[in-house]
This record gives C-alpha cells, sequence and structure tokens, in this order.
C-alpha cells in the first residue's frame, strides 16, 4: 500500500497550546495537503503545500515540506477547543489518484 | 451552491443486496471521486473519473461500479453488499487539469452504510 502514515494517532493538548502533526509518505509527490475532518463528517481542505515549496503559512497553520525525507508536518498555534478533530494529509504523485494518510486525532481541551 | 450532495446518508443492507449511493455537484468540477472510510485507515480511493465517460479504478476498486454520463453526476454501485463494505463512504469533486497534480478537493457529508 501507498497509504502514508501519520503520527501520533492522537494528540491531547490544553487551549492555547501549539499541535503539530507529522506525516510521512512513500512516492515522488507533486503537492502534498491537509485536511480536517470533524466528527461524522466531510473533509475540510486545510492548506496546499507543492514539491517545491518548503514552508507555508495560513492563519494559525504553518506547514512544512521535506522531500528528501518525504515527510511533511503541520503545526497549530494557539489552539482552540474549536480545532477538536481529526487531521489527515493527502498527495498525488503527478497521476490523478489521491492518497490519504491515517490521520491524527486532535483533542484540545478547555 | 449546494456543493457536494450524497444520498443517502445511513443505509442498511442485507448480504448479497445492492444498491447505489448518489454523489451530486454543482461546481463544474471535472474530476469526482468515491472513497471509503474505515477506522485507523484513513480514507482509501475506490474509483473516480476525470470527466464523462472517463472512469478509472482506484485502490480498493472490487465489489463497487461506477459511471459518468454528466458532469454533475458520479453514483456508486454496490453489485452484491458483504459485511466488509461496512464503512462510510464519501464522494468528492475538484478542478482537474490533464497533466497537473491534484486540487482541492471539496467534500460531500458521507453516506453511513451498514451491510448485515
Amino acid at each position: 500500500s501507498q497509504q502514508g502514515e501519520e503520527d501520533p494517532q492522537a494528540l491531547s493538548i490544553q487551549e492555547g497550546e501549539n499541535a503539530t502533526m507529522n506525516c510521512s509518505y512513500k512516492t515522488s509527490i507533486n503537492n502534498l495537503q491537509w485536511y480536517r475532518q470533524n466528527s461524522g463528517r466531510g473533509l475540510v481542505h486545510l492548506i496546499l503545500i507543492r514539491s517545491n515549496e518548503r514552508e507555508k503559512h495560513s492563519g494559525r497553520l504553518r506547514v512544512t515540506l521535506d522531500t528528501s525525507k518525504k515527510s511533511s508536518s503541520l503545526l497549530i498555534t494557539a489552539s482552540r477547543a474549536a480545532d477538536t478533530a481529526s487531521y489527515f494529509c493527502a498527495y498525488t504523485g503527478g497521476g490523478n489518484k489521491l492518497t490519504f494518510g491515517t490521520g491524527t486525532q486532535l483533542k484540545v481541551e478547555l | 451552491n449546494a456543493g457536494v450532495t450524497q444520498t443517502p446518508k445511513f443505509q442498511v443492507l442485507k448480504t448479497g443486496q445492492s444498491m447505489t449511493l448518489q454523489c451530486a455537484q454543482d461546481m463544474n468540477h471535472e474530476y469526482m471521486s468515491w472513497y471509503r472510510q474505515d477506522p485507523g485507515m484513513g480514507l482509501r480511493l475506490i474509483h473516480y473519473s476525470v470527466g464523462a465517460g472517463i472512469t478509472d479504478q482506484g485502490e480498493v476498486p472490487n465489489g463497487y461500479n461506477v459511471s459518468r454520463s454528466t458532469t454533475e453526476d458520479f453514483p456508486l454501485r454496490l453489485l452484491s453488499a458483504a459485511p466488509s463494505q461496512t464503512s462510510v463512504y464519501f464522494c468528492a469533486s475538484s478542478y482537474w487539469t490533464s497533466g497537473m497534480s491534484s486540487y482541492e478537493q471539496y467534500f460531500g457529508p458521507g453516506t453511513r452504510l451498514t451491510v448485515t
């Protein structure tokens, strides 16, 4: 399977702390995306980083990409209870298939 | 815009029954896809389409059929349901350009299917 892996599988933090989750993949990629899924709902796109980019920011989100290590990280700064969700990376190697990672469950406690 | 819609939201089938999960989008997206989500396994691609009349297999296509007669609709057919097909099914759509990498995917709310 070419499915990516994410770690940690679960993460519990206090509100105001930063949350970091990591994604490792197995193939060469054109871009990598991060999605959020609230319980029982569809996924929502957060950010896309291209293979020639090393870092990208969007609001409280910071994504890094290291193609030599085939890995990416998502940092959420100053977490809020509303950030509680599952987070997935997804990537494509240039074909038409998007492959998702196994996800990180984030819980932000008040 | 309604975005991506899926029906039904919930379905219970008996082993051997067939059914069609409906998916429609009103964003004029060329690319549509079906995923299944099982605990601890993320999303796995079942089938996808890059335009009307064009479909292809994903990672886990066995037991499922698709067709794309219009840009808007992409139904998923379960031919003979099995308990292993108990899952949550998501439809997604996006823009697509030949030779380009993927774009942001827009997801439907999902269909929760139980096969007994």
